[in-house]
């Protein structure tokens, strides 16, 4: 099955900076990419998503880019404000087929300092 | 449009007690998936239905774990008997051919103690 990693761990930035988040991904059938913030005790909430035919997708502060070839894909926010402070999972699926089921990273704790 | 329901919102048992945890995915996803998610971890997978039909329970603990979804519409999980380890956010998710996302349920917070 898939299995995708996620770094880092834990990431701390000022309020105002850019902060990355990187994921790869090891099935080449994968074809879509979410990313979720799951802030404590409330449920995943999906930030934004790429498909395999695309390479970058922005939205706002949010920016997420993938890499086909070399099977990792990021995501970008910048000017971050202290309520994007929050869990950021990422994710890989294959919605071609009947399963499409989300295989998940283990998580990053992003903390934005005021 | 009303989004993934789940109950109950949390729940504290003895182990070897069993529980049962309900969702109610949204209407006309025929796509139901029941995740796990320990403490510091990501979701994982326990199973995928498809309407009613079972696509992928690979991942679930069958000898404690149950789950079914008769009329391809809501589904029911349960966990008999319970071990510590099952401690766990449990979460309801469902999503359709329509589109790519996938919406979760607010989930069930379990503790075995």
């Amino acid at each position: 099955g898939e299995n995708v990693e996620q770094h880092p761990s834990t990431l701390s930035v000022q309020e105002g900076d850019s902060a990355v988040i990187k994921c790869t991904y090891s099935d080449s059938a994968s074809n879509y990419f979410p990313w979720y913030k799951q802030e404590l005790g409330k449920r995943p909430q999906l930030i934004i998503d790429i498909r395999s035919n695309v390479g970058e997708k922005k939205d706002q502060r949010i920016a997420v880019t993938l890499n086909k070839t070399a099977k990792h894909f990021s995501l970008h926010i910048t000017e971050t404000q202290p309520e994007d402070s929050a869990v950021y999972f990422c994710a890989a699926a294959d919605r071609g087929s009947t399963l499409g089921r989300l295989y998940f990273g283990r998580g990053t704790q992003l903390t934005v300092w005021p | 449009e009303a989004g993934v329901a789940q109950s109950p919102r949390y729940k504290i048992i003895e182990k070897r007690q069993s529980v049962a945890f309900w969702c109610n995915p949204i209407s006309g996803h025929a796509t139901l998936y029941w995740y796990q998610q320990i403490l510091g971890q990501g979701p994982k997978l326990l199973i995928q239905f498809q309407n009613n039909g079972v696509v992928d329970d690979s991942q679930l603990p069958k000898d404690r774990f149950s789950a079914e979804r008769l009329k391809g519409v809501d589904s029911t999980l349960k966990i008999q008997p319970a071990k510590l380890e099952d401690s766990a956010v449990y979460l309801c998710a469902s999503s359709s051919t329509a589109n790519y996302g996938y919406t979760f349920g607010s989930g069930t917070r379990l503790t075995v103690v």
